[in-house]
């Protein structure tokens, strides 16, 4: 079965440091893995994708994740964190045709 | 575009009732899909449909309706709530162009059921 694993249930991280939410995967074939990143009370919203081709995936608000295929990893990763930041964030892998099946999410939380 | 819309954003029901949340896109995507969000368990997927007339069950399907008339349109029907269907639920649609494949999500409701 297709499955998206998040080991860490909260991230805390100073405002300005680098920062890492992790990710694994198991799925049979290609993996199509997705980050979304989810505010207080609103929906999901797209982060970034990989696909196929380079490992390191740039998207939104200046996130980008480094796909692993050794180690079955699709780490969250941005140089230096905000505030504004903070939120929830899911890993999601596609589970069949356009259906994504979700990790448990990770809570990130950037101190001032 | 104003994307995917879903109504109500908030609704209590009472143990037995029944009710149908609502869910609208405008970008002309074919799939369209529900989702419940809980605590500690991410998001799961109820029911999904691949295009107009066509729906079939997700991971979490009992308990739960949906029918797809239109393109636009994917409501999804609670037959006879029951506390364990309190949750939030996210209707999203996506598209596919080769590999390019994006889901977009609509704001959610949050459903109590008493």
């Amino acid at each position: 079965a297709q499955s998206v694993a998040q080991p860490e249930d909260q991230v805390n991280v100073a405002e300005g440091n680098p920062l890492t939410v992790k990710c694994t995967y198991s799925v049979s074939g290609n993996p199509y893995l997705f980050w979304y990143v989810q505010y207080p009370n609103r929906g999901l919203q797209f982060l970034l994708k990989y696909i196929t081709g380079d490992n390191l995936v740039k998207g939104s608000y200046g996130f980008e994740a480094e796909f692993n295929k050794s180690q079955t990893s699709f780490h969250l990763k941005k140089p230096s964190a905000l505030v504004s930041d903070s939120a929830l964030y899911f890993c999601a892998g596609e589970g069949g045709f356009q259906k994504l099946v979700f990790g448990t999410g990770t809570r990130l939380l950037v101190s001032p | 575009n104003a994307g995917v819309t879903q109504t109500p954003k908030f609704q209590v029901l009472k143990t037995g009732q029944s009710m149908t949340l609502q869910c609208a896109q405008d970008m002309n995507h074919e799939y369209m899909s529900w989702y419940r969000q809980d605590p500690g368990m991410g998001l799961r997927l109820i029911h999904y449909s691949v295009g107009a007339g066509i729906t079939d069950q997700g991971e979490v399907p009992n308990g739960y309706n949906v029918s797809r008339s239109t393109t636009e349109d994917f409501p999804l029907r609670l037959l006879s709530a029951a506390p364990s269907q309190t949750s939030v639920y996210f209707c999203a649609s996506s598209y596919r162009q080769g590999l390019s494949y994006e889901q977009y999500f609509g704001p959610g409701t949050r459903l109590t059921v008493t």
